[in-house]
């Protein structure tokens, strides 16, 4: 069964600071990793993802996130945090497409990031 | 482009009545998703359209829970008989699944239901 566990209800940064939120998994087969934000009443908003090659994968706003297959990990990362940044994370893996499925997303507990001035 | 919609925003409800809820994709998607995202917690999977039909409904939780998306588009959850555990966040999300299966969901603001 694919699972994800976020292990930190929240993390406390401050401004300027680099950030981790940590993202631990659990596939069968190939691992398709995504990470989303998501602000106060708005949805989800996608940031980055990982299907294949390099390890460190860009994304929107700054971030970036670390694939580790031997760890079964996707920390998401930013250098220099900004107090914009504060909102709710969500790690998430896709199950396998297979034909005809479009593969939905199991998603984390979620981590709630909070930069400070 | 316009993105994922939602109506309504909100949707308070009694005990045992029936709602609905609809989901207006990004135009041209043919994968659409419903999640449901009770407080303190990630969004679960519902179910998942491609085109007209029901690929994967394999995350309802009971028989009260139906969703419809008969002309490929516009998508309706319906909750019959809701109970005060339906409360939640209802998300709708849709993908182009155009070429590659890895394509990112985009999701809508949701619809905020409570059962009273």
């Amino acid at each position: 069964a694919q699972s994800v566990a976020q292990p930190e209800d929240q993390v406390n940064v401050a401004e300027g600071n680099p950030l981790t939120v940590k993202c631990t998994y659990s596939v069968s087969g190939n691992p398709y990793l995504f990470w989303y934000v998501q602000y106060p009443n708005r949805g989800l908003q996608f940031l980055l993802k990982y299907i294949t090659g390099d390890n460190l994968v860009k994304g929107s706003y700054g971030f970036e996130a670390e694939f580790n297959k031997s760890q079964t990990s996707f920390h998401l990362k930013k250098p220099s945090a900004l107090v914009s940044d504060s909102a709710l994370y969500f790690c998430a893996v896709r199950v396998p497409p297979i034909y005809n499925q479009g593969g939905k997303l199991i998603f984390g507990q979620g981590t709630e990031l909070s930069v400070k001035p | 482009g316009a993105g994922v919609s939602q109506t309504p925003s909100n949707k308070v409800t009694e005990k045992g009545k029936y709602v609905e809820l609809r989901c207006d994709p990004i135009s041209g998607h043919t994968a659409l998703y419903w999640y449901r995202q009770s407080l303190g917690q990630g969004p679960e999977f519902l179910i998942y359209f491609q085109g007209t039909g029901a690929a994967d409904d394999s995350g309802l939780p009971n028989d009260r829970f139906f969703a419809v998306r008969p002309e490929g588009s516009v998508s309706t959850l319906k909750i019959q008989r809701t109970e005060r555990g339906d409360s939640a966040v209802y998300l709708c999300a849709s993908s182009t699944n155009r070429g590659s299966s890895y394509n990112e969901q985009f999701f809508g603001p949701g619809t905020r239901l409570t059962v009273l």
